[in-house]
């Protein structure tokens, strides 16, 4: 079974300014994949970025960007240039990859991100 | 494409009644997953289907919950009877299925249900 952890239940970040969000995991799978989802007030669940385990290389999306360490066993975010928009609930999350058969989403509790002018 | 479906978006009733929510996936999509979302308890997956046949039954609370997928399209969540405790955030999700990128999740906009 596969555990996600996000130790900071609460975070605050001013405009404009860049902010680190935390997820550390476990797991005894090989391939895998990590993602982060946004949640707003709104409730959806939106994708902002993944990152596949077998990649050395941390993924980039505009401005979220992701450091991957493996061996750790640690995904975080990091969030540039923090816009209003950006006030959310943000989960980690954990999907093994298994040959011929769908597998399941491990989330994490979830960071609740205020972005203040 | 119109993304997953759900629906209600807000359902309100009264303890013992039954309450079935409804997705439609994204068309193509092989996998389906229902999730609950708490405050005290987070998002749970209660049960997911591969190719319309349940697969993991096992985060499904208890025999009050019955989910079904009678066919690719269409699947629904059933409580029944409803009591306070069950009122959460219910979210459908899909994907194309097993292997790689086909595995991602695509969620729909959740339905709330407030059992009064």
């Amino acid at each position: 079974a596969q555990t996600v952890t996000q130790s900071q239940p609460e975070m605050s970040v001013q405009e404009a300014e860049t902010v680190t969000l935390s997820c550390t995991y476990d797991t005894s799978e090989s391939n895998y994949y990590l993602f982060w989802y946004k949640q707003p007030p709104s409730r959806q669940m939106i994708l902002v970025i993944r990152q596949e385990a077998y990649k050395q290389q941390n993924a980039t999306e505009n401005r979220f960007s992701v450091n991957f360490q493996k061996a750790a066993k640690s995904f975080s975010l990091k969030i540039s240039d923090s816009q209003l928009g950006d006030t959310a609930m943000y989960f980690c999350a954990f999907l093994p990859l298994w040959d011929g058969t769908a597998s399941k989403l491990t989330f994490g509790t979830g960071t609740r991100l205020q972005v203040t002018l | 494409d119109a993304g997953v479906i759900q629906s209600p978006r807000h359902e309100v009733t009264e303890m013992g009644q039954e309450v079935t929510l409804r997705c439609k996936p994204i068309s193509g999509h092989n996998s389906l997953f229902w999730y609950r979302q708490t405050m005290m308890r987070g998002l749970e997956l209660l049960i997911y289907f591969n190719n319309n046949v349940p697969i993991d039954d096992s985060g499904m609370p208890e025999d009050r919950f019955s989910a079904k997928m009678p066919n690719a399209s269409f699947s629904t969540l059933k409580i029944q009877p409803s009591e306070p405790r069950d009122s959460a955030v219910y979210f459908c999700a899909s994907s194309l299925g097993a292997g790689g990128r086909r595995n991602e999740q695509f969620f729909g906009p959740g339905t709330r249900l407030t059992v009064l």
